[in-house]
């Protein structure tokens, strides 16, 4: 079965230097990857998908992601974090093939940026 | 962008009550809508398939007895959490997505959740 791991519940970082929110997969077949984040008492919101091409993909509020076959990780990063990225960060995987239409989430890291 | 409303967003109710959330897509037309459930500090737990026009599918563990859902339009479902108990407050998001972007690749779009809370 699909699953997803973050293995940080928390990622603590100051604002201006680089963060990383980290997230590895296990699904048969090529996996198709997203991060969402969720703000206090909201629903989640997009910020990027990996489904096929390169391996960096960049998605929302300057965030980006890289795909890493070998080592079964997606991990989110930023270059320059803001406390307004302050935020829960949520990784899902969807199985390819078939008609599921679903996402499997992981846990949450929650991200705080101090200033 | 495709948007997702979700109403109401807080509830209280009193513990035998039934609660109904409405969850809407504004912009496109949603066949299937998913309902999840987050508990504190917790993930996402997906609830049931909501889908238009014929019977949700529950995910193992779901009573479907409890949470009753329909989806009987393009743009509106909704789940009844019926003869609630304390144990059922929890955050209720549903999430619909967009298939005319690229079709089962295209994000999910998310309501801004639900808190209920049974007293």
């Amino acid at each position: 079965a699909q699953s997803v791991a973050q293995p940080e519940d928390q990622v603590n970082v100051a604002e201006g230097n680089p963060l990383t929110v980290k997230c590895t997969y296990s699904v048969s077949g090529n996996p198709y990857l997203f991060w969402y984040v969720q703000y206090p008492n909201r629903g989640l919101q997009f910020l990027l998908k990996y489904i096929t091409g390169d391996n960096l993909v960049k998605g929302s509020y300057g965030f980006e992601a890289e795909f890493n076959k070998s080592q079964t990780s997606f991990h989110l990063k930023k270059p320059s974090a803001l406390v307004s990225d302050s935020a829960l960060y949520f990784c899902a995987v969807r199985a390819p093939g078939g008609n599921t239409d679903k996402l499997i989430f992981g846990t949450g890291t929650r991200l705080q940026v101090f200033p | 962008g495709a948007v997702v409303s979700q109403h109401p967003s807080r509830v209280i109710c009193k513990s035998g009550t039934s609660v109904k959330i409405e969850c809407r897509s504004l912009d496109f037309q949603a066949t299937t809508m998913f309902w999840y459930r987050q508990f504190p500090k917790q993930s996402l737990m997906l609830m049931a398939t909501s889908n238009e026009g014929s019977k949700a599918t529950y995910e193992q563990g779901v009573e479907k007895d409890k949470f009753l859902i329909n989806h009987a339009s393009l743009t509106l479902s909704t789940l009844t959490v019926t003869s609630a108990h304390p144990e059922d407050s929890s955050f209720y998001i549903c999430s619909a997505r967009d298939y005319g972007g690229n079709g089962y690749n295209s994000p999910l779009h998310f309501g801004n959740g639900t808190r209920l809370t049974v007293t």
